[in-house]
């Protein structure tokens, strides 16, 4: 089946730094997402893009949808201790099957800790 | 309102034991899906729901069994679970038509069989 290749694959940092990670795939999504996930809760919606070339912002996060179709970058500037947790990126790929609502592949995460 | 709700929070149960997880979202959504995830990995598909239909079923053993009574609730029957059904069962919900990607996820019923 399809996969997301999300690297790094966890990162350690000091608080005030900017973080980087990405999601890559084989093949060309429609959608991408970011989400982060903290320990014992559900994942939260960061990012959502719909369109190559897109760079969307929320806060200190700056996401972007790839030109080739076959990437995602997410960036958290300053980073500060409540940011440490598990991003995931998740994508629909295309062409989107019929019948086919909803279904995202996810990347394998990225654990992020920040050390104050 | 962006908020998915799930009860209980905690469940242990036996492996003869039948319980019930149960999620509800008040956002007008129309596709409410069933997740299962381990341990430091991704959710797991297990269902869809669209307009209260089951339209994807990811080759789930039949031990599990969900339901979509109406647009806003969504239960998952458990029954004869195994040791490694154990994990963080999480329900999401999105709309079907505009942005039907943007999953907006529960907090998650942590379930441990014994």
């Amino acid at each position: 089946g399809q996969q997301l290749n999300q690297s790094p694959q966890s990162m350690f940092i000091q608080e005030g730094e900017d973080v980087s990670m990405n999601c890559t795939s084989s093949s060309i999504f429609n959608t991408w997402l970011w989400y982060k996930q903290d320990p014992g809760e559900g994942p939260v919606l960061l990012i959502a893009l719909y369109k190559a070339g897109e760079l969307t912002s929320n806060g200190r996060l700056t996401a972007q949808f790839g030109i080739t179709r076959k990437d995602s970058f997410l960036n958290i500037s300053a980073s500060i201790p409540s940011d440490v947790g598990i991003y995931f990126c998740a994508g629909q790929p295309a062409p989107v099957p019929s019948g086919n609502t909803g279904k995202l592949i996810f990347g394998q995460g990225t654990t992020l800790q920040v050390k104050p | 309102d962006t908020e998915v709700t799930q009860t209980p929070k905690h469940l242990v149960m036996g492996m003869t034991n039948k319980k019930s997880l149960k999620c509800e979202q008040h956002m007008g959504h129309r596709a409410m899906y069933w997740y299962k995830q381990k341990a430091k990995k991704p959710p797991e598909l297990m269902f869809v729901y669209s307009y209260e239909k089951l339209s994807i079923n990811e080759s789930v053993p039949s031990r599990f069994s969900p339901e979509c009574p109406n647009s806003s609730l969504l239960n998952l029957h458990l029954h004869a679970l195994q040791p490694e059904d154990s994990a963080l069962y999480l329900c999401a919900s999105s709309h079907i038509a505009e942005r039907p990607y943007e999953q907006y996820f529960g907090p998650g019923t942590r379930l441990t069989v014994t």
